[in-house]
């Protein structure tokens, strides 16, 4: 198992540009979310999933959009970069009651 | 507002020395706690925590939940310098889906 997979590793935008984000799990899990980590903050939800076809806000969801049409596929979309959205990203997949499992994460430099 | 709550944030010890990590919140539908360890890159799991009282062990690690209080605390015996690393807490939320709030973690640095 790959278990949680991201791309790219790092990225550097221009305000105003647009970008995805992929996630992958191969673990068959029915959670996924993505994550923020600023320096000092921890990580801030930014969207969820509890299945495909279904997604929710978490606690920074502004500037941001996702859509889970498989399973295995949580892709995180930037529509017009902001510096504010320098960050760290990170995917996460888990059952139902058990731990989040990481993927290695994203780094994003807006300029 | 929900609340997940660290300290310290930061911590210098030496190796062999024994370190107790805080966390506390305030988290409606509380469901359960969960430490991670944090190195370069993507946090890794260390423990669940779900009953008040009951302390989870993994080799120099242990950690316990105070459902009343709202607090947990990570005590790591006889340091070692590989367990320099931020240790994020975070408070497992029961609503529709999983909803995870973290803390802003505790930097240690354990100096040989």
């Amino acid at each position: 198992n790959a278990g949680v997979t991201q791309t790219p590793k790092f990225q550097v935008l221009k305000t105003g540009q647009s970008m995805t984000l992929q996630c992958a799990q191969d673990m068959n899990h029915e959670y996924m979310s993505w994550y923020r980590q600023d320096p000092g903050m921890g990580l801030r939800l930014i969207h969820y999933s509890v299945g495909a076809g279904i997604t929710d806000q978490g606690e920074v969801p502004n500037g941001y959009n996702v859509s889970r049409s498989t399973t295995e596929d949580f892709p995180l979309r930037l529509l017009s970069a902001a510096p504010s959205q320098t960050s760290v990203y990170f995917c996460a997949s888990s059952r139902q009651g058990e731990t989040q499992y990481f993927g290695p994460g994203t780094r994003l430099l807006v300029l | 507002e929900d609340k997940v709550v660290q300290s310290p944030l930061s911590l210098v010890v030496h190796e062999g020395d024994t370190v107790t990590l805080n966390c506390s919140y305030e988290v409606t539908n509380f469901r359960s706690l969960l430490w991670y360890k944090q190195e370069k890159k993507a946090p890794t799991f260390l423990f669940m925590l779900t009953s008040s009282g009951i302390e989870k062990k993994s080799g120099r690690l242990s950690s316990i939940l105070d459902k009343k209080e709202l607090f947990s605390i990570l005590n790591i015996t006889a340091t070692q310098t590989g367990d320099s690393a931020v240790y994020l807490c975070a408070v497992e939320k029961i609503n529709y889906g999983q909803n995870f709030v973290f803390g802003p973690g505790t930097r240690l640095s354990v100096l040989p």
